[in-house]
């Protein structure tokens, strides 16, 4: 049974902050990981994905990624009230997506 | 361009009832993947399909449940005989011909079941 984890939140930060958005999964074979984003009532809006091990940046968004602990993280640098939903950490397998129940994020102004 | 498009997005059934989801992909997608989200609770995978094919089926209730996606027309997602669990959101994506692995989500149908 494939799993991904997260906390549940919330996690609370003020604007302007860095907010930390972790993930772990289960299948060691996992090859594609993706982060999205969805407000209350609505549906996932994608973020970002990443492959490799490593950071990827995508304007105030980085993705890390390390696969030897099978980890998955969300950074997002000045965080907005905007900013303000629950993020899906999503883990791809032969063709579906398995997703983590998310984390809600609140933004302070 | 449009997106993946889903009707109806509210839909209410009483128990008993059939519910018919529809969902057409977005332009240049032919893989459809639906997914459902119960209140409180994560994404599930249901099915994924190929035009006139079911790929994987694995996330599907045994009972009940059925989807299509015919050569024409919109994918499908049939629940006959609908009871109170059934209510939900349920979610459609798609992704490209070179079965890309970014999947793009639609809006979704609420489903209510009285």
């Amino acid at each position: 049974q494939k799993e991904v984890e997260q906390n549940s939140g919330p996690l609370s930060v003020p604007e302007g902050a860095i907010a930390s958005l972790n993930c772990t999964y289960s299948d060691r074979g996992s090859q594609s990981f993706f982060w999205y984003r969805q407000y209350s009532g609505k549906s996932p809006e994608l973020i970002m994905f990443i492959y490799s091990n490593g950071d990827k940046e995508d304007g105030r968004f980085t993705a890390q990624l390390n696969k030897a602990s099978q980890y998955v993280s969300l950074l997002i640098r000045d965080s907005q009230p905007s900013d303000s939903a629950t993020y899906l950490c999503a883990v791809k397998g032969y063709s579906t997506l398995t997703f983590g129940k998310g984390t809600m994020l609140l933004v302070s102004p | 361009n449009a997106g993946v498009m889903q009707n109806p997005r509210h839909l209410v059934r009483r128990r008993g009832q059939e519910a018919r989801l529809r969902c057409s992909p977005m332009k240049g997608h032919s893989h459809v993947y639906w997914y459902r989200q119960l209140p409180e609770e994560g994404l599930k995978f249901m099915v994924y399909l190929q035009k006139e094919n079911i790929i994987d089926e694995s996330g599907m209730p045994k009972e009940r449940f059925s989807a299509e996606f015919p050569k024409e027309g919109p994918s499908i997602l049939r629940i006959q005989q609908v009871v109170r669990g059934d209510s939900a959101a349920y979610f459609c994506a798609s992704s490209t011909d070179r079965g890309g692995d970014t999947q793009y989500f639609g809006p979704g149908t609420r489903l209510t079941v009285l």
